[in-house]
């Protein structure tokens, strides 16, 4: 099975600054789908942003950005001009591209609990 | 609006007692799955179903059931041979196939605090 790695368990940044989260995955597909899910205190999961592996190019979705690395298996999450409304946990997800044997089920990470100071 | 709905958000169970847990969607979504989020250990999957009448076990299905009878609604029973079931669980349901590429990310409920007294 695919797994998923968040080596942060918590991070802090300042509002309008930047922060990454980072998360690692270990697969020996060439097809698949990577996922970054915001959970803030209501817990209702929201989509953040998507990456199809077959695409070189970063997905960005307004302030937010990721940095894919297909040969290192590295998914980093960049927040930009961060907000207090930012402050959630933060959960990175991988799913298979095709003949998956979970019905494409997102396979999480642990998650990162994002602090945003004043 | 289109939405998941699970039903109930908090709900306390003594030891030895089934519970079922409500997830309503109306999406027109094929598939749907039940995880379960505990502190620190992210979200794990319960169960999963693409079609009406079908689901496969997950990572962790032991002490639960579900069933798919209708394709808006996917119950999920916590049985009392769950040994902790004090959780929080999350339903969530994806669009099918378009253009032979399964491309859809999941769409989730607010969940439901299950909490065994």
């Amino acid at each position: 099975a695919q797994t998923v790695t968040q080596s942060q368990p918590e991070m802090s940044v300042q509002e309008a600054e930047t922060v990454t989260l980072s998360c690692t995955y270990d697969t020996s597909e060439s097809d698949y789908y990577l996922f970054w899910y915001k959970q803030p205190p209501s817990r209702q999961m929201i989509l953040v942003i998507r990456q199809e592996a077959y695409k070189q190019q970063n997905a960005t979705e307004n302030r937010f950005s990721v940095n894919f690395q297909k040969a290192a298996k590295s998914f980093s999450l960049k927040i930009s001009d961060s907000q207090l409304g930012d402050a959630a946990m933060y959960f990175c997800a991988y799913r298979s591209g095709f003949n998956s044997n979970s019905g494409y089920a997102l396979n999480f990470g642990k998650g990162t609990s994002l602090l945003v100071t004043p | 609006d289109g939405g998941i709905t699970q039903s109930p958000k908090y709900l306390f169970r003594k030891e030895g007692q089934n519970v079922t847990l409500s997830c309503e969607q109306n999406l027109n979504h094929d598939a749907m799955y039940w995880y379960r989020q505990d502190p620190g250990q992210g979200l794990r999957l319960i169960y999963y179903s693409q079609i009406v009448n079908d689901f496969q076990k997950g990572d962790i299905a032991e002490g639960y059931s579900v069933s798919r009878e209708k394709k808006e609604s996917f119950p999920l029973t916590v049985t009392s041979a769950q040994k902790n079931p004090t959780a929080f669980y999350l339903c969530a349901s994806r669009r099918g196939l378009a253009g032979g590429r399964i491309t859809g990310e999941l769409f989730f409920g607010e969940g439901s605090r299950l909490t065994v007294l």
